[in-house]
């Protein structure tokens, strides 16, 4: 298995819901990453974890949370997002264990509006 | 203000010819720098990669040629496909960690 896998492909939710995308990898990675990334914009990068522990905050806020339940594992929890948070949210995961970034794989995101 | 520029948002090439992709930097910390290729409604692909102790890195049709004291790099496709139309980000690092990417350049490969 040498893909990045992450559910749902698409998501809408309201201002007010509660949602979680997941990213999964079974590749024996030990570092995995969140990005974020606006039409026609590159992918600007939100979170890394190394080793299931949360290495890098790129100053995200506090309504965005990730949770690294295991080392195949990457979640993203929503709470209270706003309209300009619609966006793709890729996952990528690299064999760089102090998540320097060599080599990575990125998923095919999951495509977030929110209304 | 951008660390890493990609100045042409788009280049149309004919099939069979190079493909020259451009990139700039301004952080003369970084040392490490990717390739992604990105179609429509998918996630980026890794292409290739160098490290600032080289000059070029060739991989089959692609090869990254690398100019410290220029900051610059350039993706160069020989022969260009049609298949290899989409988005391409150059992204830079220093050692490994934080990469910055670039806006990237659309590539057209006409049949």
């Amino acid at each position: 298995d040498t893909e990045v896998t992450q559910t749902p492909k698409h998501l809408v939710m309201g201002m007010t819901n509660k949602k979680s995308l997941k990213c999964e990898q079974h590749m024996g990675h030990r570092a995995m990453y969140w990005y974020k990334q606006k039409a026609k914009k590159p992918p600007e990068l939100m979170f890394v974890y190394s080793y299931e522990k949360l290495s890098i905050n790129e100053s995200v806020p506090s309504r965005f949370s990730p949770e690294c339940p295991n080392s195949s594992l990457l979640n993203l929890h929503l709470h209270a997002l706003q309209p300009e948070d619609s966006a793709l949210y890729l996952c990528a995961s690299s064999q760089d264990p102090q998540g320097r970034g060599y080599g990575y794989t990125f998923g095919s995101g999951t495509r977030l509006t929110v209304v | 203000d951008q660390q890493v520029k990609q100045n042409s948002p788009s280049l149309s090439v004919q099939e069979g010819r190079i493909s020259i992709l451009n990139c700039d930097y301004t952080n003369s910390m970084f040392d490490y720098f990717l390739w992604y290729k990105k179609y429509p409604a998918e996630g980026p692909t890794f292409l290739i990669s160098i490290s600032s102790i080289k000059d070029k890195n060739e991989d089959g049709r692609f090869t990254v040629f690398l100019n410290k004291s220029a900051k610059h790099l350039s993706l160069h496709i020989v022969p260009s496909q049609p298949g290899d139309s989409a988005v391409y980000f150059c992204a830079a690092s220093e050692r490994g960690q934080n990469f910055v990417f670039g806006p990237g350049t659309r590539l057209s490969v006409l049949p």
